[in-house]
C-alpha cells in the first residue's frame, strides 16, 4: 500500500499554542485529505489539500483555525492554531491512489491542557 | 447530508464464529463501499473494498454489497481474538471523492 508517514506521532500541548502535523507520500498525489478522529467517535473530514490551490474545508472547519499547506504532489502540512482542550484528538492524513483506495497514515494524538 | 450507519456495538462473538458487521447508507447514488479496521491506538486499515452488488470474499472476509436496499455487510469466518477491533464503513458518494465514514462497530472475539 502507499506509504504515509506522518509526524508528530503524539504531542501534548498548551492551550493557545498551535501545533504543525506533517504528512508526507511516497508517491506523487493530487489529493491529500485531513481527519478528525476525536475519542471514541468515527472520522470526519477537516478538508481535502490540492496542490497549487487552496485547501477545501468541511463544514463546520475554518482555515483560521485549521490552516493547510500543499508546497508539492508528495508533502502537506495541517496545523492545529489556538489550540483549546476540545482540539484534543487524533489527526490523520490520507491519500487515494489506484489499486491501494484511500489509506491513512498512522495519526498524530493530540492532548492539549 | 448524506450519513452512513453502524451499529456501535461491541459486538461479542466466539473464536471461530462468524461475525457479521452491517452498514446502511442515504445517498442512493453512492459507487463505492470500504470497510476498514482499526485497532485501539492506530489508524485505520483498508481491508475490503467493493462495488458492485453481491459477494466479495478475501480470505476469511467478505463483503455483501446491496445497493436497492443501500445496505453493505462484512462477514468475518472463523473469527480469531485478533479480530477484535473496531470496523468502519466507509461510502464514496457518486458527487465528489471524499469518503463518508459510519460511527464505527466495535467487535469483540472472545477465546
Amino acid at each position: 500500500s502507499a506509504v504515509i508517514s506522518q509526524k508528530p506521532s503524539r504531542d501534548i500541548c498548551q492551550r493557545g499554542t498551535s501545533l504543525t502535523i506533517q504528512c508526507q507520500v511516497d508517491s506523487q498525489v493530487t489529493m491529500m485529505f485531513w481527519y478528525r478522529q476525536q475519542p471514541g467517535q468515527s472520522l470526519t473530514l477537516i478538508a481535502t489539500a490540492n496542490q497549487g490551490s487552496e485547501a477545501t474545508y468541511e463544514s463546520g472547519f475554518v482555515i483560521d483555525k485549521f490552516p493547510i499547506s500543499r508546497p508539492n504532489l508528495t508533502f502537506s502540512t495541517l496545523t492545529v492554531s489556538n489550540m483549546s482542550p476540545e482540539d484534543s484528538s487524533i489527526y490523520l492524513c490520507s491519500v487515494e491512489r489506484a489499486s491501494y483506495g484511500y489509506t491513512f497514515g498512522s495519526g498524530t494524538r493530540l492532548t492539549v491542557v | 447530508q448524506k450519513e452512513v450507519e453502524q451499529n456501535s456495538g461491541p459486538l461479542s462473538v466466539p473464536e471461530g464464529a462468524i461475525a457479521s458487521l452491517n452498514c446502511t447508507y442515504s445517498d442512493r447514488g453512492s459507487q463505492s463501499f470500504f470497510w476498514y479496521r482499526q485497532y485501539s491506538g492506530k489508524s485505520p486499515e483498508l481491508i475490503m473494498s467493493i462495488y458492485s452488488n453481491g459477494d466479495k470474499e478475501d480470505g476469511r472476509f467478505t463483503a455483501q454489497l446491496n445497493k436497492a436496499s443501500q445496505y453493505v455487510s462484512l462477514l468475518i469466518r472463523d473469527s480469531q481474538p485478533s479480530d477484535s477491533a473496531t470496523y468502519l464503513c466507509a461510502v464514496l458518494p457518486d458527487a465528489g471523492n471524499m469518503l463518508t465514514f459510519g460511527g464505527g462497530t466495535r467487535l469483540m472475539v472472545k477465546p
